[in-house]
This record gives structure tokens, sequence and C-alpha cells, in this order.
């Protein structure tokens, strides 16, 4: 079975600081993705990488910069946070066909 | 127009009933076609994927595409209160300079009472 693991589902955080969301594939997959979830806005792709080192802008990238260091890490990171960031955020690896699979998602509440 | 669209619902169906749920499709050249279903508060989870025209069944599941009316839909026979779920649509979209991503649509709440 693919698992993608995102290594926290609750995270509270202060406007301004520096937050870490990190996200593991242990399926050797070259995609992988991260997304936020808002109510009535549905899943919005923030960035995606299709290699190591290599990284590309989604719909909503703007307060977000992501690290791929690793081909199994995927790292989002928001430089000061904000309120209106919070939301929820699922980390997803693909293979071939498109097919994407999903972590458990990190909620975050930034206050 | 939205890239991919669902009716946002709730869509709500008799226990042991056939639920329909539906998504349009705005790219003409999308090639893959996936539905997801999410429980409240969890992650999605792949339950099919179609990539040609006609019907593809699984167990209670049929997905079907008509790549003509840029549509597609997922049948749920023999409802359980246990596919109650949010249910995503998600669709290639083609990129202007190549390469493609996948779009999700915003979702159909189903709601399959006793």
């Amino acid at each position: 079975d693919v698992k993608v693991t995102q290594s926290s589902r609750y995270l509270v955080k202060r406007t301004g600081e520096k937050v870490f969301l990190e996200c593991v594939q242990d399926m050797d997959h070259e995609n992988m993705f991260w997304y936020r979830q808002d109510p009535g806005l549905g899943l919005r792709l923030i960035y995606f990488s299709y290699d190591v080192k290599m990284k590309e802008k989604g719909d909503i990238p703007e307060g977000y910069s992501v690290s791929r260091e690793k081909k199994e890490r995927f790292s989002l990171i928001l430089e000061s946070a904000s309120t209106n960031q919070t939301s929820m955020y699922l980390c997803a690896s693909s293979f071939r066909k498109n097919i994407q699979y999903f972590g458990a998602g990190t909620r975050l509440s930034v206050l | 127009q939205k890239e991919v669209e669902q009716n946002s619902g709730p869509l709500s169906v008799p226990e042991g009933a056939i639920a329909s749920l539906n998504c349009t499709y705005s790219d003409r050249g999308s090639q893959s076609f996936f539905w997801y279903r999410q429980y409240s508060g969890k992650s999605p989870e792949l339950i099919m994927s179609i990539y040609s025209n006609g019907d593809k069944e699984d167990g209670r599941f049929t997905a079907q595409l008509n790549k003509a009316s840029q549509y597609v839909s997922l049948l749920i026979r023999d409802s359980q209160p246990s596919d109650s779920a949010t249910y995503l649509c998600a669709v290639t979209i083609i990129l202007t300079g190549g390469g493609n991503k996948l779009t999700f649509g915003t979702g159909t709440q189903l709601k399959v009472e006793l």
C-alpha cells in the first residue's frame, strides 16, 4: 500500500511565525503535491514537484514556498504565517496516470 | 466557467437505492478522470479511475465517461450509510506549454438515510 505521511495532524501557530509542514512518501514516487482545502473552495494546488530539487507553482503559491531535497520528502513552508492561512493542508504523491495518493492532512490554525 | 463542476448537494438517497453523482469538465483534451471519496475530517481516498469512454464497474461502484459531452458520473448501487461522504471528481487538465495537472471539483455531499 502507498503510504504518504504528514508530520502533524494538528498545528497551532501564531501570526508571523515560520511554519514547516513535512510530507514523506514511501513508494518512490516522482511527483509530489501540496494542496489546501477550505469549505466551499475545494482542493487548491499550492505547489508541486516532479523531481528532486524541482518545484512548480500551483494555483495559489503566494505566501508559501517548498523544498524537495530528497525524492521521498516534500516540505511546505509558510514564511510568515497569517490568519488567512488557517486551513487543512494535504500532501499527495503520484507515479503514473496521475493517480494521486493523499496523506492524512494537517489542520493548521494561525492565531 | 470552472474547470471541473459538481453539484455541491447534499444529495440524499435512502439506504439500498442507487446514488448518481455527476461531474462536467471544460478541457476537451482531458485524458484521465477520477472519483475520490472524502469522509468528514479525513483525506480523499481514490475509489475509481476511468480513461476511456463507457462504463467501468468495481463492486457497487460504476464510473461512466462521455468525452463528447465532457461528462463523468459515478453510480453507487445498494447505497449504505457508510457511503455518506463527499465525493470529489478530479480531471487532468492540459497545461499551455505542455504537461498536465489534476484539477478537483468542489465535491458533492452524499447522505444515505436509513
